[in-house]
């Protein structure tokens, strides 16, 4: 089965701790994306990524990194410099970012939580 | 004025009736549209995508857009209680970048 797979489903951090989120697809697409989504608030772009080894910031990266070194995985990196890190994280692919069409397709989220 | 538009709801329809949602958007150069549903603590599902003016239909869905007013709709026929999520409204904007926006909550009354 084609898909994107994320893990873990939840995650509980310690203040001070940097943890990571891993994102697998299948799909055989160029594009990933990391969201924040937060109660209430529509989804925000932390990272994406267009194609192996290049990767560019969205609206909310500080406090945040990521690599991709396998098209199929996009990890993203929660570090100490997050202030705020309790959400729900999603991981989403398309088949190229600069398409005409550009589908998103998410997978099943990890949610964040700061102790 | 913001990217994109949707009423918070909550949107109360009778099961079996028709669901509109709207959306506008501010990004004239916007050619692509899409319309995701979002359980309770799950992640966005695609359901509709949108490119031309006019009607694209997909069994009980209905995705209408209309460029010149910049705005785009979702109708749902023969509501389901299995129909009551949150649906996200996005739109890619002349940076290819994918707007979206809070979101519609919809709940179907048996």
């Amino acid at each position: 089965d084609g898909g994107i797979t994320q893990s873990p489903k939840y995650l509980f951090r310690k203040e001070g701790q940097n943890v990571t989120l891993s994102c697998e697809q299948n799909l055989n697409h160029d594009a990933m994306y990391w969201y924040r989504q937060d109660p209430g608030q529509g989804l925000r772009l932390i990272y994406y990524s267009q194609i192996v080894n290049d990767f560019q910031k969205g609206d909310i990266a500080e406090g945040y990194s990521v690599s991709r070194e396998k098209k199929e995985s996009f990890p993203l990196t929660v570090t100490s410099a997050q202030k705020n890190p309790t959400a729900f994280y999603l991981c989403a692919s398309s088949t190229a970012y600069d398409s005409s069409y550009n589908e998103q397709f998410f997978g099943p989220g990890t949610r964040l939580t700061v102790l | 004025q913001k990217e994109v538009e949707q009423n918070s709801g909550p949107l109360s329809v009778p099961e079996g009736a028709i669901a509109s949602l709207n959306c506008t958007y501010s990004d004239r150069g916007s050619q692509s549209f899409f319309w995701y549903r979002q359980y309770s603590g799950k992640s966005p599902e695609l359901i509709m995508s949108i490119y031309s003016n006019g009607d694209k239909e997909d069994g009980r869905f209905t995705a209408q857009l209309n460029k010149a007013s910049q705005y785009v709709s979702l109708l749902i026929r023969d509501s389901q209680p299995s129909d009551s999520a949150t649906y996200l409204c996005a739109f890619k904007n002349r940076d290819d970048k994918i707007i979206f926006g809070k979101g519609t909550r919809l709940h179907i009354l048996p």
